[in-house]
């Protein structure tokens, strides 16, 4: 079955440290996203990625960063620069971002629950 | 500039009876507005979208949302709760610009919080 996978579920990092968070997607999709979510504030976008090798910032990108060297995945840093960690962050794909596929819904992975003591 | 605001933070239905969540939102242009739902420590899954065609939309579950551009509102339904509806449920916006163009985001709302009683 095509989806997205996130790994790891769970991850705890002691601060200071850099994290990447795994994405990989196997429906061919364009457009990757990654989003945080807190509690009451629903998502929040950091990163999308329209196409191989492109990036664009979301609302809430400071303190991350990405990659796209591959169609399939789509890796999530937090660095040490990022103040507030702690969170569920959510990856998804979509056909893509742009044009006549600027309404296809997103498809989400299972998440990633970041803690950082 | 696009906004969505879920009316209620919480829910609370007896199985069995008429869900109602409620979801305003602003959009410069025609948007695309979307339900999804979300089950604890999962990622999220789309219940319905609409885009311009036919203003009531059914989605899966048996949930259905109107589309009323005049009140800017998109609720979503449910006309007998089942206790596996009990999950938070996010709608989304997507807008477009002058051109007609997305530029790729999409805006959600703070979620609204259905529980469903026995």
């Amino acid at each position: 079955d095509g989806g997205i996978t996130q790994s790891p579920k769970y991850l705890f990092r002691k601060e200071g440290q850099n994290v990447t968070l795994s994405c990989e997607q196997n429906l061919n999709h364009d457009a990757m996203y990654w989003y945080r979510q807190d509690p009451g504030q629903g998502l929040r976008l950091i990163y999308y990625s329209q196409i191989v090798n492109d990036f664009q910032k979301g609302d809430i990108a400071e303190g991350y960063s990405v990659s796209r060297e591959k169609k399939e995945s789509f890796p999530l840093t937090v660095t040490s620069a990022q103040k507030n960690p702690t969170a569920f962050y959510l990856c998804a794909s979509s056909k893509g971002a742009k044009g006549n596929t600027y309404n296809s819904p997103l498809h989400f992975g299972n998440g990633t629950r970041l803690t950082v003591t | 500039a696009q906004s969505v605001t879920q009316l209620d933070s919480h829910v609370s239905v007896s199985e069995g009876t008429p869900v109602l969540l409620r979801c305003n939102y602003s959009s410069s242009y025609s948007p695309s507005l979307f339900w999804y739902v979300q089950h604890p420590n999962k990622g999220l899954q789309l219940l319905l979208k609409y885009t311009s065609a036919a203003t009531l939309v059914k989605g899966i579950n048996g949930f259905e949302a109107e589309f009323k551009k005049s009140e800017t509102s998109f609720h979503l339904t449910k006309p007998s709760a089942h206790m596996s509806d009990a999950a938070e449920y996010f709608c989304v916006v997507r807008g477009t610009n002058a051109g007609g163009t997305s530029y790729g985001k999409l805006t959600f709302g703070q979620g609204t919080i259905l529980t469903v009683h026995p």
